[in-house]
């Protein structure tokens, strides 16, 4: 079966740095995605990977790596508004998008 | 630009009731998605449209049906609501089909069903 692992919950204080973790295994790979959800609201795009190694975007950075089925979002310089649910998605060979659970993180000042 | 909407906001219905979430983008793409999102569990695809004209069954689809009439809208249809049909339901539209392409979300609608 296709599975994604993130974990449940993780807490975090502000202006630290935070590593969200994601393993998958997944008939096939096209890509990763990863999405913030606020409570309450849409998810929203943050990134996507389909080589290996790291992506940088202001604060956020999303690493991949296919040959360990690994990814990890890296926020920088928390800030409270960083609360929220982080979505890791994972494209496979079929090009379905599969869904982990995703990571609930909670800042603290 | 409004991007996605979803109608209506939260609804509460009773069990066998029939009910239709309507879900408009204004943003010319081709594709456009029916998720629900339970507590605990990822997003999981109900049904999917690549285009206008056709539809598709995602991992749940038993429950429910849609259309897509034309590029803008996509109605999910719940025939006869029970209560495991509680859930959060977003939909989401992206430029071309499933793959490498950014899912836009509507604002969601959240539904229970008593």
């Amino acid at each position: 079966g296709q599975n994604i692992d993130q974990p449940t919950e993780m807490t975090a204080t502000e202006g630290a740095i935070v590593q969200i973790n994601c393993t998958y295994q997944t008939s096939g790979f096209n890509g990763l995605f990863w999405y913030q959800q606020h409570a309450g609201e849409a998810p929203t795009f943050l990134s996507y990977n389909v080589l290996d190694g790291l992506e940088e975007k202001g604060r956020f950075s999303s690493f991949l790596s296919r040959s360990k089925g690994y990814s990890y979002l890296l926020l920088k310089e928390l800030q409270m508004k960083d609360s929220a649910s982080y979505l890791c998605a994972v494209v496979d060979s079929n090009y379905q998008l599969i869904w982990g659970a995703g990571t609930k993180l909670i800042i603290k000042p | 630009i409004a991007g996605i909407t979803q109608a209506p906001t939260s609804q509460i219905l009773a069990a066998g009731r029939r009910m239709t979430l309507r879900c408009t983008q204004d943003m010319r793409h081709n594709a456009m998605y029916w998720y629900r999102q339970d507590l605990g569990l990822g997003l999981r695809l109900i049904h999917y449209s690549n285009t206008a004209g056709t539809t598709g069954k995602g991992e749940v689809p038993d429950g429910y049906s849609v259309s897509r009439a034309n590029t803008d809208d996509f109605p999910l249809t719940l025939a006869s609501a029970v209560p495991s049909q509680t859930s959060v339901y977003f939909c989401a539209s992206s430029d071309a089909g499933q793959g490498a392409n950014e899912q836009f979300f509507g604002p969601g609608t959240r539904l229970t069903v008593l």
